[in-house]
């Protein structure tokens, strides 16, 4: 009965190579995110999409492309891997509004 | 800019050792303010929201108290469990972000 659910925990690759990162949550949130953690553990928004839409767009490489089928499931697909890339990716998800963020359990994305 | 400053970075305590994690924002027109557990390998777990000052909430030896600058998280008796990176955030009013601080790290000590 997990709540905020992402697929792969862990991902090593090769500079390059393009990979996806998928999440879903079955909190009947309408709005769901993709937070980058870095090796300082500092957390910043990447996107965000409201029922679909995509209501919060930082300034993220567009080899970055999130994809939202519906409002419980979000992806991340990453083309042209770099070094760089090399982090923990959560998703979240919240109701609209005031309401606390609820988290996966992150990916950790290698990349040599 | 709206920012989130989280003090101290790091604090080692002895079990039973009370203590207190400061959470400072430059947001205006507060929509809330966020705490947040993280242990090594997992996401955040949500522990507390704080919507105006004076307000305060309590969950076992944990208690968040919120001013208009600032919020508190102060940890009575900690024990080794408590370990963990507690984060803040405050989301932001305009752009309905969440900004995070950068966390405090404890590490209580049997």
């Amino acid at each position: 009965d997990t709540a905020v659910s992402q697929t792969p925990k862990y991902l090593v690759t090769q500079m390059g190579n393009d990979k996806s990162i998928k999440c879903e949550q079955n909190l009947g949130h309408d709005t769901m995110y993709w937070y980058k953690q870095d090796s300082k553990k500092f957390l910043k928004i990447m996107f965000s999409y409201n029922n679909k839409e995509l209501i919060i767009n930082e300034t993220v490489p567009n080899r970055f492309s999130p994809k939202s089928p519906d409002k419980a499931h979000l992806n991340l697909h990453i083309n042209s891997l770099e070094l760089g890339d090399s982090a923990v990716y959560f998703c979240a998800s919240s109701q609209t509004g005031n309401s606390p963020l609820h988290f996966g359990n992150g990916t950790r994305l290698t990349v040599t | 800019e709206d920012q989130v400053t989280q003090s101290p970075e790091a604090l080692r305590l002895q079990e039973g050792e009370s203590s207190s994690l400061n959470c400072s924002y430059t947001v205006s027109g507060l929509r809330g303010l966020f705490w947040y557990r993280q242990d090594p390998g997992k996401g955040p777990e949500f522990l507390f929201t704080l919507y105006s000052a004076g307000e305060e909430k309590e969950k076992e030896r944990l208690k968040a108290t919120l001013t208009k600058k600032e919020s508190f998280l102060h940890i009575t008796a900690p024990k080794p469990e408590d370990s963990a990176t507690y984060l803040c955030a405050v989301q932001d009013p305009g752009t309905y972000k969440y900004i995070f601080g950068t966390g405090t790290r404890l590490k209580v000590l049997a």
